[in-house]
């Protein structure tokens, strides 16, 4: 069964501090992996998807990586500012029903 | 320019008055996915539809049932509803199942009174 972990539960930084979330799953049978932000009481918009096939993705000032055989990946946010402030999912996507496993989150708090 | 539309937003049932949830779809996928995500948990799928082939969670209460009348909308039904269910429910397509990212809707926050 996948089991997804992100690290820290919470992180409060200064803004303009560059910083990596991170990302551990159990199997590393996937098709993809899915970074997500969520604002309180919100849905889930989706910031970055890896295929399995490859190792990093970039959008602006977000770059995630994936090292699929050490069932790890790292969000990494630079110049972080205030409007970054919000819960970041990690999901993992594998398994015969190709469901997205979900990890708990982190609780990004960036401060002005 | 919506993409994936829940509604509604936000919804209040009393305890075991039977509820639906509706979802909707504009980008034509052939999957679409019932997530639960219970406060400060991870989202947790429920079922999901492949085209009208219907896949369910082994741990999927039977009180939860879904409907697909078409390939544009996706219906979530909860018979009875208990102070348990209260939740964000998110609906999420798929334009095949495997390795296509998944888009998610606003959700619908459950209270259940």
């Amino acid at each position: 069964k996948q089991e997804v972990t992100q690290i820290p539960a919470a992180l409060s930084v200064p803004e303009g501090e560059n910083l990596v979330l991170n990302c551990s799953f159990t199997d590393s049978a996937i098709y993809n992996l899915q970074w997500f932000r969520q604002d309180p009481g919100k849905g889930l918009t989706s910031l970055l998807l890896i295929q399995s096939s490859q190792r990093e993705q970039t959008s602006g000032r977000l770059n995630a990586s994936l090292d699929k055989s050490s069932g790890r990946s790292t969000l990494y946010i630079a110049a972080s500012q205030p409007g970054d402030s919000a819960t970041y999912l990690c999901a993992v996507n594998g398994g015969s029903n190709y469901k997205l496993t979900f990890g708990k989150g982190t609780l990004l708090t960036v401060n002005p | 320019d919506a993409m994936v539309i829940q509604n509604p937003r936000y919804q209040v049932t009393q305890f075991g008055k039977p509820v639906t949830l509706s979802c909707s779809q504009t980008l034509n996928h052939n999957v679409m996915y019932w997530y639960q995500q219970k406060s400060s948990q991870a989202p947790k799928l429920l079922f999901h539809y492949y085209d009208k082939d219907f896949n369910n969670e082994a741990d999927t209460p039977d009180n939860f049932q879904s409907r697909r009348p078409n390939t544009s909308f996706c219906f979530l039904d909860i018979r009875s509803p208990g102070l348990g269910d209260a939740a964000m429910y998110l609906c999420a397509t798929s334009r095949d199942p495997g390795g296509d990212e998944q888009y998610f809707g606003p959700g619908t926050r459950l209270t259940v009174t």
